[in-house]
């Protein structure tokens, strides 16, 4: 599975913006890059995901460098609400090897993302 | 609509003893994981079912634990005997197709003294 690096910790103040960045230098051509949080004693929820282009949705926009070595996630205003775990991972659509598993998640450790009031 | 159910939410055991989670996913999925988060990690991919037949259970440990999914919908997964190491909380999540957004249960915090 291709890995991804993130800083294990970020610190943001409430309604300022919120820059969470990835680094997946062996990323495929084929992975796409996906976001996931997961708030206090929650599972993880879905964020966003991008394959080559910038996107944005109602939670956070996803901005992919050129060559797609790194990506970062843009929190356009932090609220108290957002603090929780960040995690990037990639995901391949193709079948593995054997053909059955499709685009399986394969979390790291994602970045804590603290929020000062 | 209504997401993902578990339980029980909380379960302590002791070790060597068995216990047995539920998952109910979102109605329509097809595909229904179930991991394991050991405190300070990210989940890790126990098994993956699409309807009633498994797909990926490449890091499930067979010797003690076990899932099934009857009739495509609710799934169990079952530890027998647990260790200490098990302690952890269990996480289902379900999706559309294979390679969909994942939505994820509450889980169960499993503590085995």
């Amino acid at each position: 599975d291709a890995k991804t690096t993130q800083p294990n910790s970020m610190e943001s103040n409430e309604e300022e913006p919120v820059h969470l960045p990835c680094n997946h230098s062996t990323i495929s051509g084929t992975d796409y890059i996906h976001w996931y949080r997961q708030l206090p004693s929650q599972g993880p929820e879905y964020v966003i995901h991008g394959l080559t282009s910038n996107v944005n949705n109602r939670m956070a926009s996803l901005a992919i460098a050129e060559d797609r070595k790194s990506s970062t996630l843009i929190l356009h205003r932090a609220t108290l609400r957002d603090a929780a775990v960040y995690y990037c991972i990639l995901r391949d659509p193709l079948p593995n090897a054997g053909g059955t598993s499709y685009g399986k998640l394969t979390f790291g450790q994602g970045t804590i993302l603290t929020v000062h009031p | 609509e209504a997401g993902v159910a578990q339980s029980p939410r909380y379960k302590i055991i002791e070790k060597r003893q068995s216990v047995a989670f539920w998952c109910n996913p979102i109605s329509g999925h097809a595909t229904l994981y179930w991991y394991q988060q050991i405190l300070g990690q990210g989940p890790k991919l126990l098994i993956q079912f699409q309807n009633n037949g498994v797909v990926d259970d490449s890091q499930l440990p067979k010797d003690r634990f076990s899932a099934e999914r009857l009739k495509g919908v609710d799934s169990t997964l079952k530890i027998q005997p647990a260790k200490l190491e098990d302690s952890a909380v269990y996480l289902c999540a379900s999706s559309l197709g294979r390679v969909g957004e994942q939505y994820f249960g509450p889980g169960t915090r499993l503590t085995v003294t």
